[in-house]
């Protein structure tokens, strides 16, 4: 079955201690993607990565930190989590290349990992 | 920076009730897509729409792609339980790697 898979699903952890979120697609996708949900505020793009060992800053990208060693995999990464980072993340990929005028498809989400930083 | 105004932000409507949603935005977009969340799951891609004016069904959902290629909207008709959940636009631009999401309409449907 073609899907994007994130770990864990639920997360707490404390102020400072380092964690990483994993991402696995099986879709052969060349474009992944981080995004942060929080009430109000809709989705927002923390990193997203055109192919291998290609990342970029998306809008909120203070924090974190990601890696594309592989295609397949793009772990999100935070070094010394606060509570502000407390969120719902998703990782998302597509088969789209971005500079490509008429894109055909959309974004394949993850099912999220609930962060809470105490 | 790009943002996109979704409305309304929350709608209670009754089973078997037609829904509107839209969104809009000062920035021009060269696609604009629909998505719906069901709790606890990821978005959902649900209509994809590429070029201006253009209108688009899935079952009971249609949306269409505003002709200044500033908005869209999302009509859902003869709403069901299953509809429920929240509903998201997004779009993107020809010169930018960004899909740019709405801040999501919640959709509850009574029986």
């Amino acid at each position: 079955e073609a899907q994007v898979t994130q770990n864990p699903r639920y997360l707490i952890t404390v102020t400072g201690k380092k964690l990483t979120v994993t991402c696995s697609q099986n879709m052969n996708h060349e474009y992944m993607s981080w995004y942060r949900q929080d009430p109000g505020l809709g989705l927002r793009q923390i990193y997203y990565s055109m192919n291998v060992e290609v990342t970029d800053k998306g809008d909120v990208p203070e924090g974190y930190k990601v890696s594309r060693k592989e295609k397949r995999n793009f772990p999100l990464i935070l070094e010394s989590p606060s509570p502000n980072q407390t969120s719902l993340y998703f990782c998302a990929s597509s088969s789209e290349t971005p500079d490509t005028a008429y894109s055909r498809y959309g974004y394949t989400f993850g099912s999220g990992t609930r962060l809470t930083v105490v | 920076g790009q943002q996109l105004n979704q409305s309304p932000q929350s709608m209670f409507i009754q089973e078997g009730e037609d829904v509107s949603m839209n969104c809009t935005s000062s920035s021009i977009f060269n696609t604009w897509l629909w998505y719906k969340q069901d709790p606890g799951e990821g978005p959902v891609l649900l209509i994809a729409l590429y070029k201006a004016g253009e209108l688009t069904s899935n079952g009971r959902l249609t949306a269409q792609f505003g002709i200044t290629r500033k908005d869209s909207f999302l009509n859902i008709s003869a709403s069901i339980p299953s509809d429920v959940g929240i509903y998201f636009c997004a779009a993107r631009s020809y010169n930018t790697d960004k899909l740019i999401f709405g801040t999501g309409t919640r959709l509850q449907v009574f029986p």
